[in-house]
């Protein structure tokens, strides 16, 4: 069964210092990967999207990479901000999937502290 | 803007009460999903829908039921509802087209079912 597993499932990190989330993935083959923000309370908004021939891509303080080979994403975000504490979803993709079909994470959750 | 909204954002009911959530895209979108969210589960597919009067199951079906008489709006029925379906539900909507397909969620409705 496809699955898409990430770790750590908790961070706490202080304010203005960076964190790496990871996302391991046995999908194959995939079209896509991408990775949701989700704030407390709310639905996922999009942070990044990359298709299989894509190794990193960056969007403000995120920026996220992927190896296809070790099947390996991770999100790096750079001198965090109160307003990054959400929980962060790695998902995707599977290619010639029917229906848009995704498969997703469980997801970190981020906490930064003043 | 995409714009998907939700007619709840927090709903309390009775076991064995039948429920109804809304979900309405103004972004002409062809595919809608109704997700339930659990903590430690990540996002389930319930059921999605890619036209109008079409609809397939997702991984948890059971219990539920869908309705999308117009291309902007899908509904997700609870027909009676189970303690076991108190959660956080989503709804996303995206295009049909070939190649990346954006998922954009509402801001989800919380369930309570006592």
């Amino acid at each position: 069964k496809n699955q898409v597993e990430q770790s750590p499932q908790s961070l706490i990190i202080l304010e203005g210092k960076n964190c790496t989330l990871q996302c391991n993935y046995t999908v194959s083959p995939f079209s896509n990967l991408r990775w949701y923000k989700q704030d407390t309370g709310r639905g996922p908004v999009s942070l990044t999207i990359m298709t299989f021939s894509e190794n990193t891509k960056s969007n403000g303080r995120y920026t996220a990479t992927l190896d296809a080979d070790t099947k390996q994403s991770s999100l790096h975000i750079t001198a965090s901000q109160l307003s990054d504490s959400a929980s962060y979803i790695c998902v995707v993709t599977p290619q010639n999937n029917a229906g848009n079909m995704l498969t997703f994470g469980g997801g970190t959750r981020l906490m930064v502290k003043p | 803007d995409v714009k998907v909204t939700q007619s709840s954002r927090y709903l309390v009911k009775r076991t064995g009460e039948k429920v109804f959530l809304e979900c309405v895209q103004d972004m002409d979108h062809e595919n809608m999903f109704w997700y339930r969210q659990d903590p430690g589960l990540g996002l389930r597919l319930i059921y999605f829908s890619y036209d109008v009067k079409m609809k397939e199951k997702g991984d948890i079906p059971e219990g539920y039921s869908v309705s999308r008489e117009k291309k902007e709006r899908f509904s997700l029925i609870l027909e009676s509802a189970s303690t076991n379906q108190t959660s956080m539900y989503l709804c996303a909507s995206s295009f049909a087209r070939q190649g990346v397909r954006e998922q954009y969620f509402g801001p989800g409705t919380r369930l309570t079912v006592t």
